[in-house]
């Protein structure tokens, strides 16, 4: 099946500093990616739509300020936190999906953690 | 709007017996794709099963299989002769839209953790 990747797996930051994580689709190009944060022993909550050439559509309650969402090409999508706060500390998964498939590939996720 | 309702925290089975999940949906499309998906203590999502709104057939993928009744709106997943493997949470999902559009957007569960026992 495709692959998505993300990067970093696993980032351990200071409150203040801002973070970004990449979400790749490997073999597939993808007009739409998708931002989504879990807390521990919850489901996933969707932040917001990332938009290949456009800007964002986030979700009701997110801070778009807060979660910057870069599309900058058909495989590549980035979300930085800005001025990251403890409460920021997450489990961060990125999904795509090629435009002839019913399937959405997930990335393998990134732990943020800000002491 | 679209909803998904999965009602079982947890689950427990014993190895090798069969188990059934809950999921049900609410949508007012007439065209939408359910899925589920096994979420280990890794983090990573694993695609198990795929229904579409349209098909007739209940899903099947190995193991797993997907009892779909359309009138009642549930999506239940059964996975037969449990291992100890299996000890994830699982998460259902809704794409509401025709396959191929930007209806990308899936609806997750609240997602049910199933604990295998030896």
């Amino acid at each position: 099946g495709a692959v998505v990747s993300q990067h970093p797996s696993r980032v351990i930051c200071k409150s203040g500093t801002s973070v970004k994580i990449e979400c790749r689709s490997l073999d597939f190009q993808a007009t739409t990616m998708f931002w989504y944060r879990q807390f521990p022993k919850q489901s996933l909550m969707l932040m917001a739509t990332s938009n290949e050439g456009s800007k964002a559509t986030y979700e009701q309650g997110v801070e778009k300020d807060k979660f910057l969402i870069n599309h900058a090409s058909l495989t590549l999508s980035t979300l930085t936190v800005t001025s990251a706060h403890p409460e920021d500390s997450s489990f961060y998964i990125c999904s795509a999906f090629p435009t002839t498939s019913y399937e959405q590939y997930f990335g393998p996720g990134t732990r943020l953690t800000v002491t | 709007a679209q909803k998904i309702t999965q009602t079982q925290p947890g689950m427990f089975v014993q190895e090798k017996e069969a188990v059934t999940l809950d999921c049900t949906y609410d949508t007012s499309d007439q065209s939408y794709g359910l899925f589920w998906y096994k979420q280990p203590s890794s983090g990573e999502m694993i695609f198990l099963i795929y229904q579409g709104s349209y098909d007739e057939q209940n899903a099947t993928e190995g193991r797993y299989s997907l009892n779909f009744q359309k009138a009642r709106k549930s999506a239940n997943l059964v996975i037969s002769a449990s291992q100890l493997g299996d000890s994830a949470m699982y998460i259902c999902a809704m794409r509401a839209g025709e396959a191929g559009t930007s209806y990308g957007k899936l609806t997750f569960g609240q997602g049910t953790i199933l604990t295998v026992h030896p």
